[in-house]
């Protein structure tokens, strides 16, 4: 299966919050990354997060990590049209000096 | 340069053709790294070169596929004899020699725009 697992799609309405789900496999991944890829770009870095955190802020970004169910979400507030993009959770472990990443979530926001 | 720096942005291929993809990393960035992105995919890990060490080539799906990086600065993607299934946005993304604790080095990869790769 998937090394880091994210759901394709998600469509919320402008102004609300928006979550993307993330899961990955490896108990040994140091840090975790979201990445965000407008259309016809490459992919510009969010947020990351050490793993021995369960929470970082970022003014309309908020990243939870529940190591135990090696689950990571972005959650963004009051979310605006130009928030439309594909998000990829990515997660870097101690085993590999490359990333490894979702497939990206495609997120739709409708006027 | 400023940022990550890939070349052509664009390239249609026949079937069977080489082609060379050029990246341009961040100056002073040590470890520099090539993904292929198909069509409504993740990115698919090819190749990581860090610095003067063997590169690590785990991520290439055949031998047709091969990199070059000269010390620290630009590297080249070849793909050989190249297949319709080869067609993908290839991006390459550079980083500093280590993500450590802090921001500044745990910012990690800087992508480039990518090379759209289409072979007819």
């Amino acid at each position: 299966g998937e090394d880091v697992e994210q759901s394709l799609f998600l469509s919320v309405r402008e102004g609300d919050s928006s979550v993307i789900n993330c899961t990955y496999t490896d108990s040994s991944s140091t840090y975790l990354y979201w990445y965000k890829q407008e259309p016809g770009a490459g992919l510009q870095l969010l947020t990351y997060i050490f793993s021995n955190m369960d929470m970082k802020q970022d003014q309309r970004l908020t990243v939870l990590l529940n190591k135990k169910d090696k689950h990571l979400s972005l959650r963004i507030a009051d979310t605006q049209t130009g928030d439309s993009a594909i998000y990829f959770c990515a997660e870097r472990r101690l085993s590999q000096g490359n990333l490894i990443f979702g497939k990206g979530t495609k997120l739709s926001v409708k006027p | 340069g400023a940022g990550v720096s890939q070349s052509p942005s664009n390239k249609v291929t026949e079937k069977g053709k080489d082609v060379e993809l050029r990246c341009d990393p961040i100056s002073g960035h040590t470890a520099l790294y090539w993904y292929r992105q198909r069509l409504g995919q993740g990115l698919e890990f090819l190749i990581y070169f860090q610095g003067n060490s063997a590169p690590d080539k785990s991520g290439l799906p055949s031998d047709r596929f091969s990199a070059e990086r000269t010390g620290e600065s630009v590297s080249t993607l070849t793909i050989q004899r190249t297949q319709q299934e080869d067609s993908a946005v290839y991006l390459c993304a550079s980083s500093r020699p280590s993500l450590g604790m802090d921001r500044g080095t745990a910012d990690g990869y800087t992508f480039g725009s990518g090379t759209r790769l289409t072979v007819v």
